[in-house]
């Protein structure tokens, strides 16, 4: 079954100390991976995709297909860095999005 | 810049009463999606489009309805409101060409009382 998985419904860290928003996947195919981001009170949008392989924001993502995982990274967080995370997941040649249940990140000052 | 939007952002209806909840969406896109999101349980999509008039379940169908007459509007109806039904509801569109991004609206938050 396709299933994405993200263990941690809640992750604080201190400000200046480096993040990890954990993402597994379930899949066969070749998945097209995203992590989306929700800021209080702001609409959902995109942080990042894997195939652009790009830093935003600070952060990056790594899709290890041995491992079925896409976890989100930064080396050192800031305040405006808490939200809400998700991870989603696009199967081959769908435009359905299979998400996490998400993960929200608080920065402590 | 691609703009969804939600046609109310907080709505408060009584158990029972018929409820609408309309997005539109300026880029053209072939695809709109209805999502509710409840904290724990992520985004669960409750119905799509990938075309004018046409639609198809998702995971979370029942007690709802969808309508797709123009292009760039994709309406949620809740035949028959219950308190379970209280959440956040949030549209998204995407190309049906490409890469599979979802672009959204603001939300609107339901009440039913």
């Amino acid at each position: 079954a396709q299933r994405v998985t993200q263990p941690e419904k809640l992750l604080s860290v201190f400000k200046g100390a480096p993040v990890e928003l954990k993402c597994n996947y379930s899949y066969s195919g070749s998945p097209e991976l995203f992590w989306y981001v929700q800021y209080s009170r702001q609409r959902l949008q995109l942080l990042l995709r894997h195939i652009s392989r790009e830093s935003i924001k600070g952060f990056t993502a790594d899709l290890n297909k041995g491992e079925t995982s896409f976890h989100l990274k930064k080396p050192f967080a800031q305040e405006e860095d808490s939200a809400m995370y998700y991870c989603a997941l696009s199967p081959d040649s769908n435009y359905q999005l299979i998400w996490g249940a998400g993960t929200k990140l608080i920065i402590k000052p | 810049d691609v703009k969804v939007t939600q046609s109310s952002r907080y709505l408060v209806k009584r158990t029972g009463e018929k409820v609408f909840l309309e997005c539109v969406q300026d880029m053209d896109h072939e695809n709109m999606f209805w999502y509710r999101q409840d904290p724990g349980l992520g985004l669960r999509l409750i119905y799509f489009s990938y075309d004018v008039k046409m639609k198809e379940k998702g995971d979370i169908p029942e007690g709802y309805s969808v309508s797709r007459e123009k292009k760039e509007r994709f309406s949620l109806i809740l035949e028959s409101a219950s308190t379970n039904q209280t959440s956040m509801y949030l549209c998204a569109s995407s190309s049906g060409t490409g890469v599979h991004e979802q672009y959204f609206g603001p939300g609107t938050r339901l009440t039913v009382t």
